[in-house]
């Protein structure tokens, strides 16, 4: 099982105000990333870090930012939420070292978020 | 058009019929292909990946790869409720590339 966590699971807030999105990782994975997916549709990669202080932005566009001070903290922020921030978002790690093709992601249960 | 195709369903079946999901996709590089179940209000957790073209087994799932058709499946034999979730597929140029996903494809399965 995979030991990634995220919070808050459920979060309700209103337009304008500032998120943080808490994402931390038990096993030492070296790349993180985030996902946004709303119902019925793909999972998009809106950031991802390769390592400490290393982050680029995913496929999808988004105002959010992330940062990576740590291995095993891997936090987004929305600074000004709006009703089109309303989502899931998960974030996920892997082991390049560990596994050589980069295809085990693991995810965490996701954080779902309701801009008012 | 999108790069992977996926059936959103949902596909409904009685307890212990054999289930076959499916994807198709239209970039030629794509060489890792990936099968996620993902339970209501969770991640996504992997089931099997392959290499290539082929087939690989692990107990009750199949994974299949059909480069020539770009085309990939999933068949799960004595279907239980408990596989009863979304199945995503993904896939991926190298280790190097991020992956594509599908939308995925809600899967009943009734007792």
């Amino acid at each position: 099982e995979a030991d990634i966590y995220q919070t808050p699971r459920y979060l309700v807030i209103g337009t304008g105000k500032k998120i943080t999105l808490e994402c931390s990782q038990t096993m030492g994975h070296d790349k993180m990333y985030w996902y946004q997916q709303d119902p019925g549709m793909e999972l998009h990669l809106i950031h991802y870090s390769y390592g400490v202080n290393s982050t680029e932005k995913g496929d999808l566009s988004s105002e959010s930012t992330v940062s990576r001070i740590r291995t095993e903290h891997f936090p987004l922020t929305l600074e000004s939420a709006r009703p089109s921030h309303t989502s899931q978002y998960l974030c996920a790690s892997s082991d390049s070292k560990k596994d050589i093709s980069g295809n085990t992601i693991y995810f965490g249960e996701g954080s779902w978020l309701t801009v008012v | 058009q999108k790069e992977v195709e996926q059936d959103p369903g949902p596909l409904s079946v009685p307890e212990g019929a054999i289930v076959s999901l499916n994807c198709t996709y239209s970039n030629s590089a794509f060489q890792y292909f990936m099968w996620y179940r993902q339970y209501s209000r969770k991640g996504p957790e992997l089931l099997m990946y392959t290499y290539s073209s082929g087939n690989k087994e692990d107990g009750r799932f199949t994974a299949q790869v059909d480069k020539s058709s770009k085309y990939i499946s999933l068949f799960i034999r004595d279907s239980q409720p408990s596989d009863s979730a979304t199945y995503l597929c993904a896939m991926r140029k190298d280790s190097n590339y991020q992956l594509i996903w599908g939308a995925g494809t809600k899967l009943i399965i009734k007792p």
